[in-house]
């Protein structure tokens, strides 16, 4: 249980064009889901966290109307990058954060990520 | 910033236990610690979390000093598999937040 997907697993756009990352978590409903990005041999960056039905809330320093993202349903969130531009090549990585019950703390389960590059 | 140490990069044969030290020192009374592996270029993966009493799951085993100021995750029968970067985090659990991660420790399993 606790599968979470994103799709596409890789996308190659050229600068200026937009690209919509999708994070589903399968079989499990998430009210909160998360943004991360990691640039190569660093680590993962908390960029915004999603949650359903509201606006997401944005780390400092991540550009909300270049990172639009959308939290529709209790299993879907979007990532948009509008006008992408070559620094914006990175490896996206959502995650979905999953209530075990009464008295359990939270887990989060992440997809397995989405490999961006922008030419 | 991130509120755990851990070593860089640990070696371990395969078949053996490994064992990967994190200390959170400055863990306050809420707030669990979680284990969390990435696989290189690959989503990271939960492993286990604790609170003060030591957890054991199919993947591993987590062993929390009565002090709470540091903990070893344990995996038991070291596989080539196993080599990953390991993230050790602690956060409230019951918190909004998202994960914190540091650089963890790269675990190379050697054949």
């Amino acid at each position: 249980g606790a599968v979470v997907s994103q799709h596409p697993s890789r996308v190659i756009c050229k600068s200026g064009t937009s690209v919509k990352i999708e994070c589903r978590s399968l079989d499990f409903q998430a009210t909160t889901m998360f943004w991360y990005r990691q640039f190569p041999k660093k680590s993962l960056m908390l960029m915004a966290t999603s949650n359903e039905g509201s606006k997401a809330t944005y780390e400092q320093g991540v550009e909300k109307d270049k990172f639009l993202i959308n939290h529709a349903s209790l299993t879907l969130s979007t990532l948009t990058v509008t006008s992408a531009h070559p620094e914006d090549s990175s490896f996206y990585i959502c995650s979905a954060r999953a209530n075990l019950g009464s008295g359990r703390a939270y887990e989060q389960y992440f997809g397995p990520g989405t490999r961006l590059t922008v030419t | 910033d991130a509120k755990t140490t851990q070593p860089p990069s640990m070696d371990c044969a395969e078949g053996r236990a490994a064992n990967l030290p994190c200390n959170h020192s400055t863990i306050s009374g809420n707030e669990y610690v979680y284990w969390y592996r990435q696989i290189h270029s690959q989503g990271p993966q939960y492993i286990i979390h604790g609170l003060k009493n030591n957890e054991t799951n199919e993947m591993a085993s987590l062993i929390i000093t009565e002090d709470r100021k540091s903990s070893t995750l344990i995996l038991p029968h070291a596989t080539l598999r196993d080599t990953a970067v390991y993230y050790c985090i602690v956060k409230s659990g019951g918190g909004a937040d998202g994960l914190t991660f540091g650089k963890g420790t790269h675990l190379i399993i050697q054949p």
